[in-house]
């Protein structure tokens, strides 16, 4: 089967940088992927890292390392709207995507 | 109108009773997913669907089944709801084209109370 492991809560203020982590186990690995969700609202796709590497898309950026079967989603300069829960998921190219519990990230003025 | 449209958006149900969660896509995708949220637990796989002709268990199918009437429509159903089913549930879509790198699209929920 598959696990992933995030941490529950990060809090950090406005205009910072904060990494949010993700280590998963699987049998079969083909990439991993990023979602927001703010409260009461659908999840929404943010990245999708394949290779090694970090990939990034305006403030947001993603990084993989297979070896290590980590990754991490970076926000910088940060907004209150992105105070929101953040859920990384594993694609093993065999059926649907397996999510973590997901990282509530609280932004303070 | 949306991209995936889930009804109903709430419902409160009693113990016993079969209830249908239903969703449709207008994005004319194969693959379709129903999710269950908890707090703290993240999206669980309930069923998933990757043609008309192709249903999947996920990890907590036990008490639901699914109907894929096209490649349009994939529905939930409680065949008999218990209060441990109140949950917000989710329905997805994906292009099998571009499997996950391009993301999932979600509708906006059902959030079902069993009472």
């Amino acid at each position: 089967g598959q696990s992933l492991e995030q941490p529950s809560e990060v809090t950090a203020v406005e205009g910072a940088i904060v990494q949010i982590n993700c280590t998963y186990q699987t049998s079969g690995f083909y990439g991993l992927s990023w979602y927001q969700q703010h409260d009461g609202g659908a999840p929404t796709f943010l990245s999708y890292n394949a290779l090694d590497g970090l990939e990034e898309t305006g403030r947001f950026s993603s990084f993989l390392s297979r070896s290590d079967s980590y990754g991490y989603l970076l926000l910088q300069e940060l907004q209150m709207k992105d105070s929101a829960s953040y859920f990384c998921a594993v694609d093993t190219g065999r059926r649907a995507l397996t999510f973590g519990s997901g990282t509530r990230l609280q932004v303070q003025p | 109108d949306a991209d995936v449209t889930q009804t109903p958006r709430n419902r409160i149900t009693k113990t016993g009773k079969r209830i249908m969660l239903e969703c449709s896509q207008t994005k004319g995708h194969d693959r379709m997913y129903w999710y269950r949220q908890d707090p703290g637990l993240g999206l669980r796989l309930i069923y998933y669907s990757f043609d008309v002709k192709d249903i999947n268990k996920g990890e907590i199918s036990d008490g639901y089944s699914v109907s894929r009437q096209a490649q349009a429509k994939f529905s939930l159903s409680l065949e008999s709801a218990i209060p441990n089913q109140t949950a917000l549930y989710f329905c997805a879509t994906s292009d099998p084209k571009q499997g996950a790198s391009y993301g999932y699209t979600f509708g906006s929920g059902t959030r079902l109370t069993v009472v």
